[in-house]
C-alpha cells in the first residue's frame, strides 16, 4: 500500500530564513507524481509544488522547491525567504490512481 | 476560470440524518474526487468519479455515497449520520494528474 509520512508536526522558522519539510513515502509504482499542498486558516489546499516521478530535475516555484531522492522516497519542500502568508499546514502527497497525503506539517512564522 | 465550489460551507445535523454536499468543479473537467478530512484521521479519499461513472472508492462504509451528473457536477450523501462522520469534507476536480480543490464543506454531527 502506499503510504506519505511527514515526521515533523510542527516547524517554526524565522521570518526571512529557510526552512525545509521532510516527506517520505512508499509505492511500488514507477510512474507516479509527488506534491506539496498548502492549506492555510482558509482551509482551502492550494497545490505549492508538484513533482513527476520520470523527472530527475528538482522542481521549482518562486521561493519554493523540492529535494526529490526517488531512491530513497524522500521529498523534502525548502521555503527560502520565508514569510508571513506561508503560516499554515504543509501536506505531502502521493499519486498514482489516487492522493494519499501525509498527515501534515504545521509551519509557524516567527516575526 | 471559476474555481471548484462547493456548498454549502458549513451545516449542522443531528444523529441519524442524512446530508447531500455539492461540488462543482472547474469548467471543462471531468473528474471529481471526495475527500474526508478529519484531526485524527488526517486526509482520506473516499471516492472519484470521471464522465459520471465511479472510478475508484475508497475504504468507507456503503453510508457514504455519490454520483456525478452530465455536467460534472458531483453531489456526496452521507446516510445515517454518526457523530464520527464530523469532518471537514473536500471536494478536488482535475485535469490530468493535477487536483485542484474546493473550500470544503464543515459537516458537524451533534
Amino acid at each position: 500500500a502506499q503510504t506519505v509520512t511527514q515526521s515533523q508536526p510542527e516547524m517554526s522558522v524565522q521570518e526571512a530564513e529557510t526552512v525545509t519539510l521532510s516527506c517520505t513515502y512508499d509505492t511500488s509504482e514507477s510512474d507516479y507524481y509527488l506534491f506539496w499542498y498548502k492549506q492555510p486558516p482558509s482551509r482551502q489546499m492550494i497545490l505549492v509544488i508538484r513533482q513527476e516521478a520520470y523527472k530527475q530535475q528538482n522542481a521549482t516555484e518562486n521561493r519554493f522547491s523540492v529535494n526529490f531522492q526517488k531512491a530513497a522516497k524522500s521529498f523534502s519542500l525548502k521555503i527560502s525567504d520565508s514569510q508571513l502568508g506561508d503560516a499554515a499546514m504543509y501536506f505531502c502527497a502521493l499519486r498514482d490512481d489516487k492522493i494519499i497525503f501525509g498527515k501534515g506539517t504545521r509551519l509557524h512564522i516567527l516575526p | 476560470k471559476a474555481g471548484v465550489t462547493q456548498t454549502p460551507r458549513y451545516l449542522i445535523k443531528t444523529r441519524g440524518q442524512q446530508v447531500t454536499l455539492s461540488c462543482s468543479p472547474i469548467s471543462g473537467h471531468r473528474s471529481v474526487s471526495w475527500y474526508q478530512q478529519t484531526p485524527g484521521q488526517g486526509l482520506q479519499f473516499l471516492f472519484e468519479y470521471f464522465s459520471e461513472t465511479q472510478r475508484n472508492k475508497g475504504n468507507f462504509p456503503g453510508r457514504f455515497s455519490g454520483r456525478q451528473f452530465s455536467n460534472s457536477r458531483s453531489e456526496m450523501n452521507v446516510s445515517t449520520l454518526e457523530l464520527g462522520d464530523s469532518a471537514l469534507y473536500l471536494c478536488a476536480s482535475r485535469d490530468g494528474y493535477l487536483a485542484f480543490f474546493g473550500q470544503g464543506t464543515r459537516l458537524t454531527v451533534v
